[in-house]
């Protein structure tokens, strides 16, 4: 399967905790996004990546979450001292830039549930 | 701040109807992406559509652009309960770079 593929599928944790979740995108694609979608609601924007640099990051993005893209490649996204509105899906995306499209292709998300 | 709304929210109908969902914005979009997502799932790429105007055909599903950009349509003729799922429209903000902005989406319910 050559898709973006994201781990952990569900983390339950406690308030207070440090979450890890990782992104690995399509292969050849230069672009990395992190969105947040919660129940009943589209996905929301986070940040994104072109190789490693982090060209944008979205006012939801508190200073508790960090995201990194290391080499270019994989991706992490770390929250800090978890509150229970952090509970959501936290879905990857990844796309090649080329001419005016940006096609996005999205990872099976990773569910965090804060207790 | 650019918003997509979706029409409707939820639609529940029989197998065999045809139905139409909507996404509109006051804004322009350099390209709209529709995608179909599942519980649990990620959302999954049905099209992208790039020039005002454009019609693109998927099997019993038709996509619409509008001439201005603004706005776009789903079209699925003789549904199917495999049809049934979440139903996302997404654009790509002209001066909003390349992050996509959804619409609410479409729960679609298509019952035997």
């Amino acid at each position: 399967d050559t898709g973006v593929s994201q781990n952990p599928r569900h983390k339950i944790t406690k308030r207070g905790q440090n979450v890890t979740f990782r992104c690995d995108p399509i292969s050849e694609h230069n672009r990395l996004y992190w969105y947040r979608q919660t129940l009943g609601q589209g996905p929301e924007f986070l940040t994104y990546f072109q190789n490693e640099a982090q060209l944008e990051k979205s006012r939801l993005l508190s200073d508790r979450f960090s995201a990194e893209r290391p080499k270019g490649s994989f991706s992490t996204l770390e929250i800090q001292r978890t509150e229970q509105g952090d509970s959501a899906m936290y879905l990857c995306a990844s796309s090649l830039r080329w001419l005016i499209t940006d096609t996005q292709y999205f990872g099976p998300g990773t569910r965090l549930t804060v207790l | 701040t650019q918003l997509l709304e979706q029409s409707p929210q939820f639609l529940s109908i029989q197998e065999g109807e045809n139905l139409t969902v909507y996404c509109n914005s006051s804004s322009v979009f350099s390209s709209l992406q529709w995608y179909r997502q599942e519980p649990g799932e990620g959302p999954v790429l049905l099209v992208t559509v790039v020039t005002g105007g454009e019609v693109k055909k998927l099997k019993r599903l038709t996509f619409q652009f509008g001439d201005a950009r603004k706005d776009s349509s789903l079209h699925i003729t003789a549904a199917q309960p495999g049809d049934t799922g979440l139903y996302l429209c997404a654009g790509e903000g002209e001066t909003s770079g390349s992050r996509l902005t959804f619409g609410e989406g479409t729960q679609l319910t298509v019952n035997p």
